[in-house]
């Protein structure tokens, strides 16, 4: 059974920093293209970030570019977004993805449950 | 880039059809067969009802089904059952690794 279990949300300052990590199980997560999806309260889901499988690369929203970084550590099976600069807009349910990705199909097959993101004064 | 449009609201009574539209560009659902669709109740984590298009994953009902027409997507529901009311959001590969959702449809299940 795939299992994502993101942490490190919290209520933070407008201009502060926090670091979001997410615990996969369950499926090979080296190989796995992971992303970060976004939801503000009441709104629509927001594509974040995405960190390739088997390809290092990272890909980001225009909406935090410059102002958060995706990274992994295969080694723990972990995946994290480190997120500075933060705004108010900021301020949303973030969901760890598994992404499905090869040949012929993309989609975010997992979710996490999410974590809670407040950026406020 | 904007978000790809779907009406805000859809609703149907229990064995009825309804069918959700997803508009985007040439850019994203007109290029890939890459389109999904994810219902999520309140509260809870999206779930994925169909992927690239017209495939259902295992365990969603065969009411659920997706289609797609230049610019434009769709995810049909038939025999409308209580439970399938929901938000909806469908999601296009834009290339780039990214992904662009739609702005959701709240399902009312009459």
């Amino acid at each position: 059974e795939v299992r994502l279990l993101e942490s490190g949300g919290g209520l933070v300052q407008p201009g502060g920093s926090l670091r979001l990590s997410c615990a996969a199980s369950g499926f090979n997560f080296t190989t796995s293209t992971m992303n970060w999806v976004r939801q503000a309260p009441g709104k629509g889901l927001e594509w974040v970030s995405t960190f390739s499988g088997s390809v290092c690369c990272t890909y980001y929203a225009d909406s935090v570019k410059g102002r958060v970084t995706i990274s992994r550590d295969n080694s723990k099976n972990t995946l994290y977004l480190q997120m500075n600069s933060l705004r108010d807009e900021d301020t949303a349910i973030y969901y760890c993805a598994q992404v499905e990705a090869g040949s012929g199909t993309y989609y975010v097959e997992n979710w996490g449950q999410g974590t809670l993101v407040t950026v406020s004064s | 880039q904007s978000a790809l449009t779907q009406p805000r609201s859809v609703s149907g009574s229990p064995g009825q059809s309804v069918t959700i539209s997803c508009t985007g560009t040439s850019s994203d659902v007109g290029t890939y067969n890459y389109v999904s669709w994810y219902q999520q109740h309140p509260g809870k984590a999206p779930k994925l009802m169909i992927c690239d298009v017209t495939k259902r994953p295992s365990g969603v009902p065969d009411r659920f089904s997706g289609s797609k027409s230049g610019n434009t997507a769709s995810l049909t529901i038939s025999g409308l059952q209580a439970e399938d009311e929901a938000d909806y959001y469908c999601c296009s590969y834009a290339g780039s690794y990214s992904l662009l959702f739609g702005g959701g449809t709240k399902l009312t299940v009459l």
